[in-house]
C-alpha cells in the first residue's frame, strides 16, 4: 500500500537557520509529490509540487524540494527560516493509479526569533 | 484559479443529530472530490473519494452509512455526518480536483464539535 513517512515530527530552529524536512514514500509507480503548509488556525496551503521535469522544484516563500527517485524522497528545504514559517508541514503523494492524495504525519516547525 | 469553498467553517451539534458539510469548486468543474478528516495533532486521513454521478469510494474503516457523501454536480459535494457522536468531533477538509486540468485545491475546513 502507498505510504508517506515524515521522520521529523517536531523541529525547532532559530531564525536564519537552514531547514530540511525529510519525506519518503513507498510506491513504485509514477507519482505526483506535494508539500503543504498549515499555519496555526488556518487551512492547508500548497507550498510546491512535483509532477515531472526538473527534480528540483521551487515553491512559494523561498521553499524548494528535490525529488530523488532512487531514494523515493522529496525533502523540503529553505536556506534561511523566518519566525513566520512556524507551522505544520505535510508531505503528500498522489499515485497515477489511485488518484488518492496520501499525507505524511506532518512535521511541526517552530522558529524562534 | 482552482478555488474551493467549504461551508460551514465550524459547527456545534448535539449527539444524535446530523450535520451536512458542503464543498464547492468555484471556478472549475471538479470531477473528483476527496474528503479528509484531521484529528488534533494528527495528519489528514482520507475518508472517501467521490466522483460526480457515482457512488463514493470509502477508505477502510470509514462507515459509509455514517458518513454520507453526495456528489450530485460537478461543482458540489456534500458530506453528511449522521447520528453524530462526540468521537466524530474533528476537522473535516474537502479537496476538489479538476480531472481535465489536473488542478486541485483544498477547502478551508469544517471544525465539527459534537456535544
Amino acid at each position: 500500500a502507498q505510504s508517506v513517512s515524515q521522520h521529523n515530527h517536531h523541529v525547532i530552529l532559530s531564525e536564519a537557520a537552514s531547514l530540511e524536512l525529510g519525506c519518503n514514500y513507498s510506491y513504485g509507480g509514477t507519482v505526483n509529490l506535494f508539500w503543504y503548509v498549515q499555519y496555526p488556525g488556518q487551512h492547508l496551503q500548497l507550498l510546491l509540487k512535483y509532477f515531472s521535469g526538473d527534480p528540483l522544484v521551487k515553491g512559494i516563500k523561498g521553499f524548494e524540494a528535490e525529488f530523488i527517485k532512487s531514494k523515493f524522497s522529496f525533502n523540503l528545504r529553505k536556506p534561511s527560516v523566518q519566525w513566520s514559517d512556524t507551522a505544520e508541514y505535510f508531505c503528500a503523494v498522489r499515485s497515477y493509479n489511485t488518484d488518492k492524495l496520501i499525507f505524511g504525519t506532518g512535521t511541526r516547525l517552530q522558529v524562534f526569533p | 484559479g482552482a478555488v474551493v469553498s467549504q461551508h460551514p467553517s465550524w459547527v456545534i451539534c448535539k449527539s444524535g443529530t446530523s450535520v451536512k458539510i458542503e464543498c464547492r469548486s468555484l471556478d472549475f468543474q471538479a470531477t473528483t472530490m476527496f474528503w479528509y478528516r484531521q484529528f488534533p495533532k494528527q495528519s489528514l486521513m482520507l475518508m472517501a473519494t467521490s466522483n460526480e454521478g457515482s457512488k463514493a469510494t470509502y477508505e477502510q474503516g470509514v462507515e459509509k452509512d455514517k458518513f454520507l457523501i453526495n456528489h450530485a454536480s460537478l461543482t458540489l459535494s456534500t458530506l453528511t455526518v449522521t447520528s453524530a457522536h462526540p468521537e466524530d468531533s474533528s476537522f473535516y477538509i474537502c479537496s476538489a480536483r479538476d480531472g481535465g486540468q489536473g488542478r486541485g485545491s483544498f477547502g478551508s475546513g469544517t471544525r465539527l464539535t459534537v456535544v
